[in-house]
């Protein structure tokens, strides 16, 4: 099956510093590949997801990079605010199905102000 | 519109007994999941639902069943608990089978 690894677990950063969180995938026929925030005692929400035919996507601050050929995928936050402070999760699926996603085991931002 | 609901949102339980868990879908989405999430790790697949269908099952022992009901709700059952089920277990549902999908709040088990 599916394995994702994401790093690095936790991430430090000042605020208007940028932040780079990376995650690699070991099934090619993944295809979608969804980024999720949740902040404590809450549910994962979506900021940005990407397919398999981009190779890359921006909205607003975030954006997200696909290497297909090396199966690596990364999130990019820039001018980095106290609120985006949360724990980050990248998952990958197949045919785009997002319901079946394999997720990584999160990363811990914190921007300090 | 109301997002994903769950039900209940703290349960605790002793090992050996039973848990019933349920998710209501945001209206008109059709798919459902459920997801294991552990204190410090991501959610770990366990069921895919689809017009009350199974579509996928995750890496879990057979002591966890699930359904769909006609109104799309659906249902996690877990079986002979062991102290390794406390966790998070969040429902998503999506439009369709290769939807964006929505989280519920989820529902913490606790096993003693």
């Amino acid at each position: 099956g599916e394995n994702v690894e994401q790093h690095p677990s936790t991430l430090s950063v000042q605020e208007g510093d940028s932040a780079v969180i990376k995650c690699t995938y070991s099934d090619s026929a993944s295809n979608y590949f969804p980024w999720y925030k949740q902040e404590l005692g809450k549910r994962p929400q979506l900021i940005i997801d990407i397919r398999s035919n981009v190779g890359e996507k921006k909205d607003q601050r975030i954006a997200v990079t696909l290497n297909k050929t090396a199966k690596h995928f990364s999130l990019h936050i820039t001018e980095t605010q106290p609120e985006d402070s949360a724990v980050y999760f990248c998952a990958a699926s197949r045919d785009t199905n997002a319901g079946k996603s394999t997720f990584g085991d999160g990363t811990t931002l914190t921007v300090k102000p | 519109d109301a997002g994903v609901t769950q039900s209940p949102t703290h349960l605790i339980k002793t090992r050996g007994q039973q848990v019933t868990l349920r998710c209501s879908p945001i209206s008109g989405h059709k798919s459902v999941s459920w997801y294991q999430q552990v204190l410090g790790q991501g959610p770990q697949f366990i069921f895919q639902y689809y017009e009350k269908e199974e579509r996928g099952r995750g890496n879990f022992p057979d002591r966890f069943s699930a359904r769909q009901f006609p109104n799309y709700s659906s249902e996690l059952n877990v079986n002979a608990l062991l102290l390794g089920d406390s966790a998070l277990y969040l429902c998503a549902s999506s439009l369709v089978s290769v939807g964006t999908q929505y989280f519920g709040p989820g529902t913490r088990l606790l096993v003693l």
